[in-house]
Formats: structure tokens, sequence, C-alpha cells
């Protein structure tokens, strides 16, 4: 059975930093391209970033580039995304995704990690 | 950036009646690879996002056949034709032709 699990997500002040993974199992890992996709309370969903299998092809909406970083651990199953210079706008629950073969949109997805930004 | 535009943003609907939801898109969804990468997500309250279709019109492994992906280019429609209480959340069509991925407003779906 294939599972996303979140964590890191919590409270940080803005101007802050917070590191969130998303740990995998029930696939191969490594054979697939990854992605994180944000919720913020009430509203829709926003696509963040992805990268490809090998973890050296990634992608930013331009909200989180040149603050957010996504990277993976093949050998841990496991994704990550660190979120620095953190906005009150950037407050969401942060999925991971798997890239579906088929469909890029992800075909499988974490519960959510909370993330909150605030003083 | 592709915009995607829903429409309605809601939607009540009798048990057991069909539902039809639209999305269009700014430009074209036809990738360079001959692909269109139109998808339909349905989030029911509290829960993550769960993919029902790809590529306009391929359920995923478990969706209902209920569910059913039409269109073209720019115009592509989600339709429930006996709509269930489980039905109950919100749907977004979202594309993934090219980063940016983008997402409709989303659709509300109620029971009446």
């Amino acid at each position: 059975e294939v599972q996303l699990l979140e964590t890191g997500g919590g409270l940080v002040q803005p101007g802050g930093s917070l590191s969130l993974s998303c740990a995998a199992s029930g696939f191969t890992f490594s054979s697939y391209a990854m992605a994180w996709v944000r919720q913020a309370a009430g509203k829709g969903l926003e696509w963040v970033s992805s990268l490809n299998a090998g973890g050296d092809e990634t992608y930013y909406a331009d909200s989180v580039k040149g603050r957010f970083t996504i990277s993976r651990d093949n050998s841990k199953n496991t994704m990550f995304l660190q979120m620095n210079s953190l906005r009150d706008e950037d407050t969401a629950i942060y999925y991971c995704g798997r890239h579906g073969s088929g469909s890029f949109t992800p075909d499988y997805w974490g519960q959510g990690s909370l993330v909150t930004v605030s003083s | 950036d592709i915009v995607m535009t829903q429409t309605p943003l809601s939607l009540s609907v009798t048990l057991g009646q069909p539902a039809s939801i639209s999305c269009r898109s700014s430009q074209s969804l036809v990738h360079s690879n001959g692909n269109t990468y139109l998808s339909w997500l349905q989030q029911r309250p509290g829960q993550p996002p769960r993919l029902l279709i790809y590529q306009i019109s391929n359920r995923l492994s478990g969706v209902p056949d209920r569910f059913s992906g039409s269109g073209a280019g720019t115009d592509f429609t989600l339709k429930i034709s006996r709509v269930e209480a489980e039905d109950v959340g919100v749907y977004y069509c979202t594309q993934a032709t090219q980063f940016p991925w983008t997402f409709g407003q989303g659709t509300k779906v109620e029971i009446k």
C-alpha cells in the first residue's frame, strides 16, 4: 500500500525557517517524481514545488522561488522541503504527493502537515 | 501561467441525479508529447485531495464509473452520472502540462 507521511510542520515566526519531510513507503520511491502542494485554510490548492526521480531537476512556484528548497534522499525514501524567510502567506497545509505515471498530477497524497507563520 | 476557470463554483444536487462541472483553460493543454495533462481531483471535507481522472478521461483504479471526464484542447467536463452522499466535497480541475501546475478555483458539491 502506498503511503506518504508528512512531518515537521508547526508554528514559526515571520522570517523564520522550517523543514518538512515526506516519508514514502509501499512503492519504489527512487522511480517517481514527487511534489509539494499547499492549501491555505478555506482556500484552493496551490502547487509549490516538484522534483524528478533522481532529484537533480527541481521546479518551483514563483511565490516560493529563492526561499524554498526541495530535495530527496532516495536511500531513505524521503523527500524534504526546506522553507526559509517564511511569510504570513505561507501559512497552509502542505501536502506531499507522488507524480502519477500517466497524470503528473499526484496519484497519491499524504495527509498534510500544517505550517503556521505568525508572530 | 495557465489559468483554469471552473463553473459553477457550487452545485446542489439531489441524490441519484447527475451533476456536471466545467473547466476551461486559458491556453491549450496539449503537451509536446501529444498528451493532455488535465486531471480532476476530489477533496472530501477534512481530507487530502484524491485523484479521480487523469488525461481528460482516464479513471484512476478504484474510482467509481459514475465519474467520467471529457473534453479537448481548452474545454473539459467532469460528470457524475448519479450523485451519491459520499460525493460531497470540492472538485478541482488541474493542469500539469506545464509548470507551474495550476488549479481551478474548486466546485463545492452538496446534496440538496
